[in-house]
């Protein structure tokens, strides 16, 4: 069964700039998670799709979005790029439905997104 | 406000002796907790989750201990391996969300 499949793995960007950045569930996954990492603030919850809705969102200005397609595949959208937006994206999937504690998500490699 | 704290960046252990990695929260409502594991260059692995209803959960090599009253949980690897060498999260859930909130991690180095 493949894993969850972000891509690319490395981005370099310029402040100001736009970048959109992909993932792929599991098949049969129906819920998507993103997450931020930085050194020294573990992973920060940035927003959950299902079902093509926005379920949960972290506390993330609004230059952060997000979409869910059909396939539930997703992308992660950053605006008006910021020096501090430099870190490791991380996407993760889950059935997203019944009780979410015997469903835990499966992470992605992540993209690691260099701003200059 | 951090709801979930690892308050042990690093620890280093040799092989065959317990890792005990530590886990401290501040909210009560939480009632899933769960443990990833994670390489360099590799997203977090799913090591071990507990309810809030139980104060103990086992598989294999690995143990996490519910401590409720003092907002406390524990992840147990016995015996430890040079290959549990990686950075452990702790994370917890609010019941009916799907929203993981984690702790900073603590990286362990097992040495041979």
């Amino acid at each position: 069964k493949a894993g969850v499949t972000q891509t690319p793995r490395y981005l370099i960007k310029t402040r100001g700039q736009q970048v959109t950045l992909s993932c792929s569930p599991i098949s049969g996954h129906r819920s998507v998670s993103w997450y931020q990492q930085t050194p020294g603030q573990g992973l920060q919850f940035l927003f959950e799709y299902f079902s093509e809705t926005q379920r949960n969102k972290g506390n993330f200005p609004g230059r952060f979005s997000g979409r869910q397609f059909s396939n539930s595949r997703s992308e992660m959208n950053v605006s008006t790029l910021e020096l501090g937006d430099s870190a490791l994206y991380l996407c993760a999937s889950s059935l997203g439905g019944g009780q979410v504690g015997n469903q835990p998500q499966h992470f992605g490699d992540g993209t690691r997104l260099s701003i200059l | 406000d951090q709801q979930v704290k690892q308050n042990s960046p690093s620890l280093s252990v040799q092989e065959g002796r317990i890792s005990i990695l530590n886990c401290d929260y501040t909210n009560s409502m939480f009632d899933y907790f769960l443990w990833y594991k994670k390489y360099p260059a590799e997203g977090p692995t799913f090591l071990i989750s507990i309810s809030s209803i139980k104060d103990k959960n086992e598989d294999g090599r690995f143990t996490v201990f519910l401590n409720k009253s003092a907002k406390h949980l524990s992840l147990h690897i016995v015996p430890s391996q040079p290959g549990d060498s990686a950075v452990y999260f702790c994370a917890a859930i609010f019941s009916g969300t799907y929203k993981y909130i984690f702790g900073t991690g603590t990286r362990l180095k097992v040495l041979a």
